[in-house]
């Protein structure tokens, strides 16, 4: 079993829908977790981080974690164009070694 | 600020030949890392240094594949004898320390081994 899963997608949507992104992490120990997006021919870069379960908003961004079932979640509300991205999950044991999803990719459409 | 910065942007070399990747991290940061993304696959560790501690190498997946890191700042990865295989994105990564804080990462590499 992989550590993370993601469904790799497309996920196509229409602007100003909500998007639902979801991982699954095998491994008990994470304590940190991580969504970072990717756009085309970029390296990723950090989107939101929390740590344990609960949520997290940051503007059209939320991000959820349930330790009980393993599960990740982000949204997006209000989507745009502009977040047209792969979105990749990482939990990490809190020593940095992050462990990568394949990455959902998302397109927007106006 | 700068961010990290990878060069060669875009790498095409023949099999059996050695490539180096270089990465340029950003300025304070002591934790770097390298990561390789292959077509359809998520980010797979390769190695992480951190201040003057031993590497951590254990991702690296064959001898032919060899980092290091000069003055604590910029990093080479040499690739020796590549193989088609070895084509993908090489991904370089920095962060403030080696604990939980943020990665930031370079645009990469594109390696494509003929």
């Amino acid at each position: 079993q992989k550590e993370v899963e993601q469904d790799p997608g497309p996920l196509s949507v229409p602007e100003g829908a909500i998007v639902s992104l979801n991982c699954t992490y095998s491994n008990s120990a994470f304590q940190y977790f991580m969504w970072y997006r990717q756009y085309s021919r970029k390296g990723p870069e950090l989107l939101m981080y929390t740590y344990s379960s609960g949520n997290k908003e940051d503007g059209r961004f939320t991000a959820q974690v349930d330790k009980s079932s393993k599960y990740i979640s982000l949204f997006i509300r209000d989507s745009q164009p502009s977040d047209s991205a792969t979105y990749l999950c990482a939990p990490s044991y809190g020593n940095n070694r992050l462990a990568f999803g394949k990455g959902n990719q998302v397109v927007v459409i106006p | 600020g700068a961010g990290v910065s990878q060069s060669p942007s875009n790498k095409v070399t023949e099999k059996g030949k050695d490539v180096e990747l270089r990465c340029d991290p950003i300025s304070g940061h002591t934790a770097l890392y390298w990561y390789r993304q292959s077509l359809g696959q998520g980010l797979e560790f390769l190695i992480y240094f951190q201040g003057n501690s031993a590497p951590d190498k254990s991702g690296l997946p064959s001898d032919r594949f060899s980092a290091e890191r000069t003055g604590g700042s910029v990093s080479t990865l040499t690739i020796q004898r590549t193989q088609q295989e070895d084509s993908a994105v090489y991904l370089c990564a920095s962060s403030f320390t080696g604990n939980n804080s943020p990665l930031h990462f370079g645009n990469g590499t594109r390696l494509t081994v003929t």
